[in-house]
């Protein structure tokens, strides 16, 4: 079955420490692959996507994610985190290019 | 470029009864989807349009639920005798198909769905 996994529901950070969040898809191709954002009672800002090309992609607000194909792998990582990227993030993949399929989250606190 | 947008925000309505959402895309994106979230979880895919045309639709979009394009561009999603697990964040987001195989969703803030 086509899925995706974020083994970290949640994860505590100080401010200015570096942070990687965890996606794992299972998937027989290589998918599109996505990380948003969502701040509490809102929508979901895209961060980042992966297609094709360097697998080392770099997104919006210092953000980037590098595919690993033998792991099955797309980590977020951002060298220093801001109080203000508290939310939670969810990474997300399509095979055939319309629907997405999210992780189930993980929820990002940061310690002033 | 003013992203998409959702109305209402949020909606409060009694068990049984009908609600309306609406969404209004970016401008130029001619493909619309309709996912729903739950607390704590990720969002689930309902349907999708491209132009007018309903391509696919959820196991989980069961037969209360109908959605709409009429002319391509906003959309609709009713819910008919509301019942209280329908209770969620109902997520729209558009796109438009680019040639690198897959398009990008924008999301709009979500309508929230409060049934009592």
């Amino acid at each position: 079955a086509q899925s995706v996994t974020q083994p970290d529901i949640h994860i505590t950070v100080s401010e200015g420490a570096s942070l990687e969040l965890r996606c794992n898809y299972s998937y027989g191709a290589t998918p599109y692959l996505f990380w948003y954002v969502q701040s509490p009672g809102q929508g979901l800002q895209l961060l980042l996507k992966y297609f094709s090309g360097d697998t080392l992609v770099q997104g919006i607000k210092g953000f980037e994610a590098e595919f690993k194909r033998s792991q099955s792998s797309f980590n977020l990582r951002k060298p220093s985190v801001h109080w203000s990227d508290a939310a939670e993030y969810f990474c997300a993949f399509t095979g055939g290019g319309n629907k997405l399929t999210f992780g189930t989250g993980t929820q990002l606190k940061v310690e002033l | 470029d003013t992203g998409v947008s959702q109305n209402p925000r949020h909606k409060i309505t009694k068990r049984g009864q009908n609600v309306t959402f609406r969404c209004d895309p970016i401008s130029e994106h001619n493909r619309l989807y309709w996912y729903r979230q739950t607390l704590g979880q990720g969002p689930e895919f309902l349907t999708y349009f491209q132009n007018e045309a309903q391509l696919e639709k959820s196991r989980l979009l069961s037969d209360r639920f109908s959605a709409e394009r009429p002319k391509g561009s906003f959309s609709t999603l009713e819910i008919q005798r509301t019942e209280q697990g329908d209770s969620a964040m109902y997520l729209c987001a558009s796109s438009s198909l680019t040639s690198g195989g897959a398009d990008t969703q924008y999301f709009g803030p979500g309508t929230r769905l409060t049934v009592l």
